[in-house]
């Protein structure tokens, strides 16, 4: 059972660059997140998919895109990246209300 | 949405209780209390989350004041292992999670 799966672990960007992270899930959840997390700092939330085809916006969206497209996937797609996006991205999906947040083992970005 | 309050740091020593306090006073009836830790950087873990009553499992307890407005989180016997970010997490709208900055637990020999 592989629970939330993350690709890539690692990448470097140049600046301008557009590039899509990957989450997939294999618990059935509905609801699916993406976070980012900068060098000693907190989770801040990106997007949140609460089911199939919606999407939301978190904290910080400006400068992301995402996607679902179905259940089982969350994708966050960098359009243009800027060195402010170097970060360790996470994935995290939740089955429903009352219950837990369960996260991938994130993605680590850097733009340069 | 209802926002949380820690310390950002504490210490504690090895195989005493950690008490890790949050406050979140704009909390509303029906949002429940969640607890995380993240060690290194690792993808966060779940710990324990409560509504109103007290609660327990293998990992900790939750010990929520009777207005909710703040929460403990006790680890009853801290070990070297347990040293982590802890975070206090109340569910904001549309059930977004938000993390905050956390507090740094210190176990020590």
């Amino acid at each position: 059972n592989a629970g939330v799966t993350q690709t890539p672990k690692f990448q470097v960007l140049k600046t301008g660059q557009s590039m899509t992270l990957q989450c997939a899930q294999d618990m059935n959840h509905n609801s699916m997140y993406w976070y980012r997390q900068d060098p000693g700092m907190g989770l801040r939330l990106i997007y949140y998919s609460a089911s199939e085809g919606t999407t939301d916006k978190g904290e910080v969206p400006n400068g992301y895109n995402v996607s679902r497209l179905n259940k089982r996937e969350f994708s966050l797609r960098l359009e243009s990246a800027a060195p402010s996006q170097t970060s360790v991205y996470f994935c995290a999906t939740r089955q429903g209300a009352g219950n837990t947040i369960y996260f991938g083992e994130g993605s680590w970005l850097t733009v340069v | 949405d209802a926002k949380t309050t820690q310390p950002p740091s504490m210490d504690c020593a090895e195989g005493r209780a950690a008490n890790l306090p949050c406050n979140h006073s704009t909390i509303s009836g029906n949002e429940y209390v969640y607890w995380y830790r993240q060690i290194h950087s690792q993808g966060p873990q779940y710990i324990i989350h409560g509504l109103k009553n007290n609660e327990t499992n293998e990992m900790a307890s939750l010990i929520i004041t009777e207005d909710r407005k703040s929460s403990t989180l006790i680890l009853p016997h801290a070990t070297l292992r347990d040293t982590a970010v802890y975070y206090c997490i109340v569910r904001g709208n549309f059930n977004k999670f938000y993390f905050g900055s956390g507090t740094k637990l210190n176990v020590k020999p």
